[in-house]
């Protein structure tokens, strides 16, 4: 078992809805990344959290550490959002600043 | 301010064939990383520096080898290549004290084929 899950894996939605991306995991953490890949590629950072919730624009990050969980929202979806997201989760102590990456949502936007 | 540059972006190997992919950074930070992506998993470590002359093994070190000469750049080298290590590899810097300001910054990606 993946130590960082994503779901959904595939997610296909029309313009205009509101997306939610779950990531959970099994370790403790000291924080947790949210990532964008477009398709060219490059990976960006979206978020970094370790508690409570974050809001960038139409995107919004949460994290419930008691039930290791994080979900992240995306408001007013449109088709330039379509690209993977990627959960990742960084330990305690011996896991230094070292990234736990889980396999990524693929979401594609429709106009 | 180029971030993290990678080069090459594209490349394709013969079994057995070497290669060394390098990594810069302009941001003065001090840790480095090294990744590979591969369809229906996580980005996995290959490994990692947390300064100038040290390296150590990430998650998936075997086949290859890195470096860490100048604080700026690291270094990627397959020393005979095999099928199994066709990928997409990531190299990410971080500044490595202030836990606040860890965010990791990605470098465009490398696009290794190896037949």
């Amino acid at each position: 078992k993946n130590e960082v899950e994503q779901s959904p894996q595939n997610l296909t939605a029309q313009e205009g809805e509101f997306i939610t991306i779950n990531c959970s995991y099994s370790v403790g953490i000291s924080a947790l990344h949210w990532l964008q890949q477009h398709p060219g590629g490059g990976i960006v950072s979206l978020f970094m959290l370790s508690s409570g919730k974050k809001k960038h624009g139409r995107l919004i990050a949460t994290i419930n550490i008691q039930e290791k969980h994080s979900s992240l929202h995306i408001t007013a979806s449109h088709p330039r959002d379509s690209a993977v997201y990627i959960c990742a989760v960084r330990g305690h102590l011996e896991y230094g600043n070292k990234l736990v990456f889980g396999a990524g949502t693929i979401l594609r936007v429709k106009s | 301010n180029a971030g993290v540059t990678q080069t090459p972006k594209f490349r394709v190997l013969k079994t057995g064939q070497s290669m060394t992919l390098l990594c810069a950074q302009d941001m003065n930070h001090e840790y480095m990383y090294w990744y590979r992506q591969d369809p229906g998993m996580g980005l996995r470590l290959i490994h990692y520096s947390v300064g100038e002359g040290t390296t150590a093994k990430g998650e998936v070190p075997d086949g290859y080898n890195v470096s860490r000469l100048k604080k700026q750049n690291f270094l990627l080298g397959l020393e005979s290549a095999a099928p199994s290590q066709t990928s997409v590899y990531f190299c990410a810097s971080s500044y490595s004290v202030v836990w606040s300001s860890y965010e990791q910054y990605f470098g465009p990606g490398t696009r290794l084929t190896v037949t």
